[in-house]
């Protein structure tokens, strides 16, 4: 099957400015994740869709990040404007949606903010 | 916000050793443990799933325990290989889906 999909895999940007990441879950994954990882930290949820509903936004920063599934399928994600401190790999994941599925992980974006 | 704890931060052993990690986490609400495997430059990858206390599951030569009434999980590599090194990722899940990682173990294996 094919994997999930993420872009871009690289980013740099300027403080201030917007960025956003794109990922493509695996056919048929009701739920859709979003993690931002700090160098040093482990993975931290910012969002998890089921099919194209919001179940846990809880950690998302939200007067600057924002997150959209479309259609229950493909998720962007957005940061505007972008903060130092936003610098990490973001991960996009997808799972069947049970608590027991184990989550299928993309390669990740990796954005530095300068 | 849930914590899980995982111990070493980080491990240098040579090829050939055995070697294990521990993960904490609070017992109450325990729904599964995940375990995860994440080499640089590649995409996280699952190992194990884990829901029943007392489970053991073996995959070559990693395998991993659970104890949901303590709080724990270990995860075992039995004969280090280079390829092993990687940073290993446990994850909680406490019900609805949601998964709270640990910081994980970066392993490093020399020749």
């Amino acid at each position: 099957e094919a994997g999930v999909a993420q872009s871009p895999r690289y980013k740099i940007i300027e403080k201030r400015q917007s960025v956003a990441f794109w990922c493509n879950p695996i056919s048929g994954h009701a739920t859709l994740y979003w993690y931002q990882q700090i160098l040093g930290q482990g993975p931290k949820l910012l969002i998890q869709f089921q099919n194209n509903g919001v179940v846990d936004d809880s950690q998302l920063p939200k007067d600057r990040f924002s997150a959209e599934r479309l259609k229950g399928v493909d998720s962007t994600l957005k940061i505007q404007p972008a903060k130092l401190e936003d610098s990490a790999v973001y991960l996009c994941a997808s799972s069947l949606g049970a608590g027991y599925s184990p989550l299928h992980f993309g390669n990740g974006t990796r954005l530095t903010v300068t | 916000i849930l914590n899980v704890e995982q111990s070493p931060q980080s491990l240098h052993v040579q090829e050939g050793d055995s070697t294990n990690f521990t993960c904490s986490f609070p017992s109450s609400n325990f729904y599964a443990l995940h375990w995860y495997r994440w080499e640089t430059a590649k995409s996280p990858e699952a190992l194990f799933v884990m829901t029943l206390n007392g489970d053991e599951k073996k995959k070559g030569r990693i395998s991993a325990t659970l104890n949901t009434k303590e709080g724990y999980s270990y995860l075992y590599i039995k004969g280090s290989q280079p390829e092993d090194s990687a940073t290993y990722l446990c994850a909680l899940n406490s019900g609805y889906s949601t998964l709270t990682f640990g910081k994980g173990t970066m392993l490093l294996v020399s020749p």
